[in-house]
Order: structure tokens, then C-alpha cells, then sequence
């Protein structure tokens, strides 16, 4: 089973649209991370979040982390081209920082 | 400053045959980090590698290696090449406190170099 489950595994929309996606776990995590990975290169990191209710914005996109910690949702408002890959999210494995875990992460296509 | 760079970026391998590749590590980080990321799964943490030494493995077979260097750079070697090997692997540098209760890493990624197994 996957520690970490994102939904939807794919979404295809137009540009300008807006579009909510999620990472879910039964477990409590000490933090989460968000990283958007386009094709032939690898994830980038686009936020760490930390506290429990946490919201963070980065220009359209919107971070949360539940209040549980046990899960996130990323935002995106007005959806553009440049906003399509793979968003994966990643959270440290247990007491180990220094090994994170991954879901499999949500394809996003933008259409112009 | 220079990100991670990786070689080769692409290879291709027949099955039992061994394979090298290669890591720089971003200027100023001292901890390597690879990842085995198969197409359409998320990264699968393979080990890391801090101060010339193997610092944490994850679920992989002893025929996945590897090396750091007194400069950062790394290298990941995987002997007995099997067909499910076929996958993107990716070297991520990082500069982290050796407490693990620091808190998380900060991962910068190379572009990965892509193996395929015949």
C-alpha cells in the first residue's frame, strides 16, 4: 500500500481554469513537501510545510497542510501552460530526515 | 552557483551487465542523495551518501552501490543489470544537519539520467 495518496493520478484542463490537488494519509507527519516535476528533469521543490492548518501562497498557488498533518492540498488559481507536470508530494520518513517518501503524484496538462 | 548535474543522460544496457553513473552535487552541499523513479511512479528512495560514507538505504539489493567523493560528487553503481532496473535515476544534493530531528531536507535535484534494460 502507498503511504501516500494523491488524487486525481491525472487531470487535464483548459487554461484559466482552477484546479485543487491532494496528497492523504492515515499517518502524521512532522512536515510535507510539494515538488512539481517537468518531462526529462527531475522534481523541483515548490514549499515545505510544517504546522498543522499551515497555509502558504506561492504567486497562484496555494499550500495547505491539515490540521492533523496528515494531509495537503495544492491550489491553483487561473491554470497556466507553464503549470503542467507531475506534482508530487514527499514527506520524511519517520524519524529519518534524511530519506523522504513520495506518492506516485498528479500529471497535470494545461491546455491553451 | 552550479545545480546537479548528471552523466550519462541517457544509456542504454542488456540484461547481467553493470552500469555507472555519475553525480556533481551542487556547490556548497556536502550530502548525495539517489532515487530510482520507474515511469509513472513517484522517486524511490535508493541511498544517501554524507561525509564519503553510505548514511541511510532504502529497499534495494546490494548490487545497488555507490561512492562519494572528497569533492561531494557521487557516483551509483548497479551490477546484474535486471529488466525492471529500467527507470530514471536521479542524484539530489542536499546540506543537512546530521541530527535527524533537524528537520526536513531541502533536495536539489539533477535531471536525472535515464537507463533502459534490454
Amino acid at each position: 500500500t502507498q503511504l501516500l495518496e494523491q488524487s486525481p493520478q491525472f487531470l487535464s484542463i483548459q487554461e484559466g481554469e482552477n484546479l485543487t490537488v491532494y496528497c492523504n494519509s492515515s499517518s502524521v507527519f512532522s512536515s510535507l513537501q510539494w515538488y512539481r516535476q517537468e518531462p526529462g528533469e527531475g522534481p523541483v521543490l515548490l514549499v515545505t510545510v510544517v504546522t498543522g492548518g499551515e497555509v502558504k501562497k506561492l504567486k497562484r498557488l496555494t499550500f495547505q497542510f491539515g490540521d492533523a498533518r496528515k494531509d495537503s492540498s495544492l491550489h491553483i488559481t487561473a491554470a497556466q501552460p507553464g503549470d503542467t507536470g507531475l506534482y508530487l508530494c514527499a514527506v520524511p520518513d519517520g524519524g529519518n530526515n534524511r530519506k523522504l517518501i513520495w506518492g506516485l503524484g498528479t500529471s497535470l496538462a494545461v491546455n491553451p | 552557483e552550479t545545480g546537479v548535474t548528471q552523466s550519462p543522460t541517457h544509456l542504454i544496457k542488456t540484461r547481467g551487465q553493470q552500469v555507472t553513473l555519475r553525480c556533481s552535487s551542487q556547490s556548497g552541499h556536502n550530502t548525495v542523495s539517489w532515487y530510482q523513479q520507474a515511469l509513472g511512479q513517484g522517486p524511490q528512495f535508493i541511498f544517501q551518501y554524507y561525509r564519503e560514507e553510505e548514511n541511510g538505504r532504502g529497499n534495494f539489493p546490494p548490487r545497488f552501490s555507490g561512492l562519494q567523493f572528497p569533492n561531494y560528487s557521487s557516483e551509483l553503481n548497479v551490477n546484474a543489470l535486471e529488466l525492471d532496473d529500467s527507470a530514471l535515476y536521479l542524484c539530489a544534493s542536499s546540506l543537512i544537519d546530521p541530527d535527524p530531528s533537524s528537520g526536513a531536507n531541502v533536495l536539489t535535484f539533477g535531471a536525472g539520467s535515464r537507463l533502459t534494460v534490454l
